[in-house]
């Protein structure tokens, strides 16, 4: 079965140092991976997505993600943390293909705070 | 912990009908709920931000009389697809916010035949 596990609700860093947020996965399939931001009262971002290509995914913002199979596990990291960074990140396992219905879950999501 | 309750959570309707999506709060007051789209391997559209009490804002590109959204209470939150097109078969999810925590439907899988 599918599952997403966040492994911190919340995580405090201060600004200038690096930031890791932790994500396991189990599935079924290959999964396509994504890290999501939430800023308040803002719609989900997309800060990066893994596809079954480059297992090391660069996105916005200075995030990058490597996707390490073997571990089953897509850890979020920032070399240097920004005041700015502090939000919610969800990240996001969607299963999928041409005769497979979509099926997407969401880990419960780690607080991020950047402390001065 | 809070529960976001999407209903249904599959349909399968005929072109040129509408289909109503429900999202709710089940223990907690949403102020504002968001609807997003997802294709095939493709990440997550948001859709619109709906909040309570007034007219939702709908993201560039998204058409407001076909994705009609209604959020009329603090606990629900609409989403009607109208005149319903096969390209518009997608999965619809829905978000609600308590505070500053996001909170997600379980998906609805719409199949316009």
């Amino acid at each position: 079965a599918q599952s997403v596990t966040q492994l911190d609700s919340h995580v405090s860093v201060s600004e200038g140092t690096p930031v890791l947020l932790r994500c396991n996965y189990s599935s079924s399939y290959s999964p396509s991976l994504f890290w999501y931001v939430q800023h308040p009262n803002k719609g989900l971002q997309l800060l990066l997505k893994y596809t079954s290509a480059a297992t090391l995914v660069k996105g916005i913002n200075g995030f990058e993600a490597e996707f390490k199979k073997s571990e089953t596990s897509f850890h979020l990291t920032k070399p240097s943390a920004h005041m700015s960074d502090a939000a919610e990140y969800f990240c996001v396992v969607s299963e999928g293909g041409v005769n497979r219905d979509d099926k997407i879950i969401f880990g419960k999501g780690t607080r991020l705070h950047i402390l001065p | 912990g809070a529960v976001v309750s999407q209903h249904p959570s599959r349909v399968i309707c005929k072109s040129g009908t509408s289909v109503k999506i429900e999202c709710r709060s089940l223990d907690f007051q949403a102020t504002t709920m968001f609807w997003y789209r997802q294709f095939p391997k493709q990440s997550l559209m948001l859709m619109a931000t709906s909040n309570e009490g007034s007219k939702a804002t709908y993201e560039q590109g998204v058409e407001k009389d076909k994705f009609l959204i209604n959020h009329a209470s603090l606990t629900l939150s609409t989403l009607t697809v109208t005149s319903a097109h096969p390209e518009d078969s997608s999965f619809y999810i829905c978000s609600a916010t308590e505070y500053t925590e996001a909170f997600f439907g379980q998906g609805t899988r719409l199949t316009v035949v």
